[in-house]
This record gives C-alpha cells, structure tokens and sequence, in this order.
C-alpha cells in the first residue's frame, strides 16, 4: 500500500539555521504531496502541497519540491526561527478518497 | 477554509464504559474524516464519513468499536465502545474543501481510559 516515510524523528537546531526535513514516499500513480505542521495542543494546520512533478509548494518560509525521479518531497527552511518549533508531517493525499497518509512526523526544537 | 469544532476537549473514562465525541463544522461538507493518533505518534486515518451513508473503516478500525453517526452534512459523532487503555489517545475530526484536497482538522479530543 502507499506510504509516506521521514527519516528524522527529531532534529535541533539554532535560529537562523538552514532546515532539512526528508520525506519520501511510496505511491502508485501520482499522489498529491503534503506539508502539515502541528503545534502542542492543536490538529495538523496546512503548510502547503504539490500535486505533479518538478511542481513546488511553498508557504512561511518554507518549501519543497515534487520529485517523482526520487520519490521525495523534503521539507526545507533557509532560516528557521524559534516559532518554527513544532512537529511536522508529510502526507500523501488520494484526491478520489480523500484522505491523507501521514508519515510518522518530525519533532523540530530550535534554541533562541 | 473550514472550521472544525469537537466536544469535548478531553474526557477521562473508566474500561468498559462508552464515550461520544461530536465533531461541527462552520460549513457544510461532504466527507469527513476521524483520524487517531497515540501521544508522542503519527495520525491514523480510522474512518471516512458522508452524509446518509455508513461510515468506511480503515484496516484496523471496526464499526462495531468506533460507531460513527453523519446525520446531516456539518455534524459527525464517533462512539468509543467499550473503551480499554489502548484506546487512550486524541482522536481528530478532519474534512476538506471541495475545491481541492486541503484537509481541515479540528483541535482535538483527548481521551485517557482508566
């Protein structure tokens, strides 16, 4: 079945740093891509998403492109701030269904 | 976009025992969705509601344990039946736009079973 995989559970980082989150996927056909950010408390918010290859979203700063060659969708931020810290999701998406596949999500902590 | 609403925000209940939880939307729409996800894990899509229709359960989820109700196109309940400490967790309402696959969550409802 499809599936959404992120290879870093937790990543650290200092404000201003430069941000990369891996996603890669696993999905016949072609799937819509997500970005879902969630902070303490709250459901997943919308960052962006894609839907065809070589397409980029991109939303806050932070972006990522459709890459069908390699199957990923990475996450990346020039300059993360402090606000940014927050745990963040891959998705994929089957517009038919509906419904989204979650990766198993990133806990990203930035130290001021 | 589409607000979601959910009663309760948390709710602590012995084994056994049954609980509701009601999801409202600020708009109507055609599906909507329960999603569960374990503290410190990913979201799990349990099943997909539309109106006057029986819920569809994903591999995992059962209608006899999590009945869900979508009696009219803005308002959703699920049922936790005979609820175990496994089921301790925060259980999501999520729908999406027409226009395009955005979904939509609400804010949650955290459940501990004693």
């Amino acid at each position: 079945g499809d599936s959404v995989t992120q290879t870093e559970g937790q990543v650290a980082l200092s404000e201003e740093d430069f941000l990369t989150i891996h996603c890669n996927y696993s999905a016949s056909g072609y799937p819509a891509l997500f970005w879902y950010v969630q902070y303490p408390g709250e459901g997943p918010q919308f960052l962006f998403r894609a839907s065809r290859d070589k397409e980029k979203g991109s939303s806050r700063g932070f972006e990522a492109t459709y890459d069908k060659g390699t199957t990923s969708f990475h996450l990346r931020k020039a300059s993360v701030q402090e606000s940014d810290s927050a745990v963040y999701y891959c998705a994929l998406g089957n517009y038919n269904q509906g419904k989204l596949i979650f990766g198993q999500g990133t806990k990203l902590s930035i130290k001021p | 976009s589409v607000l979601l609403y959910q009663k309760p925000n948390r709710d602590i209940c012995q084994s056994g025992t049954s609980l509701k939880i009601q999801c409202v939307a600020d708009s109507q729409v055609v599906s909507m969705f329960w999603y569960q996800q374990f503290q410190e894990q990913s979201l799990m899509l349990m099943a997909t509601a539309n109106e006057g229709s029986e819920a569809t359960y994903e591999s995992g989820f059962t209608k006899d344990k999590f009945p869900i109700s979508r009696p009219n196109l803005t308002f959703s309940t699920l049922t936790v039946n005979n609820a175990r400490p496994g089921d301790s967790s925060i259980y999501f309402c999520s729908s999406r736009e027409i226009s395009n696959e955005r979904l939509f969550f609400g804010h949650g409802t955290k459940l501990s079973v004693l």
